[in-house]
């Protein structure tokens, strides 16, 4: 079965330092694979997507993800955190472009100022 | 441009009583799914539209839970009768089919509480 794993709760990183939120994934084929930023009381904002190219990725507000076939992963990164980074991020995967959307379970990223 | 609106955000009923939630897509966007969220966890596919034509409910707890998409724009997700299970956000997202995948662009959710 296809799953997305995000294997932090939560990430603590100071402003101004480089922050990665992890994830993994299992999807059969050439996997479609996405990150979504949810700030309180608002819906999901896309940050960008991975579908082929390019194994670095970049997204919205100065986000990258990195894609390794091998590893199996696209982890979020960001050189410099901002307080205003502080949500909860989801990463997603899909085995086609019409197939559904599976999420993880979502990682809370806490920047300190 | 206008996003996804969804209504109630929030509703508080009692067990075994009805509930309905209702979404409109951005306009021009011909998919329209509703997902539900619960608490600590990323949001899992209720059903997807196509236009009118529901072509993946496979996880809609048919017992209980129904879906319409009548002129294929508004939809509405519906509960009948709740349980205290079903406590959680309800989402709704459209996307359009053009380009090399149909991005989707979320609402602000319902939050549900069953008591």
């Amino acid at each position: 079965a296809q799953s997305v794993a995000q294997p932090e709760d939560q990430v603590n990183v100071a402003e101004g330092n480089p922050l990665t939120v992890k994830c993994t994934y299992s999807v059969s084929g050439n996997p479609y694979l996405f990150w979504y930023v949810q700030y309180p009381n608002r819906g999901l904002q896309f940050l960008l997507k991975y579908i082929t190219g390019d194994n670095l990725v970049k997204g919205s507000y100065g986000f990258e993800a990195e894609f390794n076939k091998s590893q199996t992963s696209f982890h979020l990164k960001k050189p410099s955190a901002l307080v205003s980074d502080s949500a909860l991020y989801f990463c997603a995967a899909a085995m086609n472009r019409d197939d559904k959307i599976i999420f993880g379970k979502g990682t809370r990223l806490h920047i300190l100022p | 441009e206008a996003g996804v609106v969804q209504s109630p955000r929030y509703k508080i009923i009692e067990k075994k009583q009805p509930v309905a939630f209702w979404c409109n897509p951005i306009s021009g966007h011909n998919t329209l799914y509703w997902y539900l969220q619960n608490l600590g966890q990323g949001p899992e596919l209720l059903i997807r539209y196509e236009n009118e034509e529901a072509v993946d409910d496979s996880q809609l707890p048919k017992d209980r839970f129904s879906a319409e998409r009548l002129k294929g724009v508004d939809s509405t997700l519906k509960i009948q009768p709740a349980e205290l299970g079903d406590s959680a956000v309800y989402l709704c997202a459209s996307s359009s089919m053009d380009g090399d995948y149909n991005e989707q662009f979320f609402g602000p959710g319902t939050r549900l509480t069953v008591l």
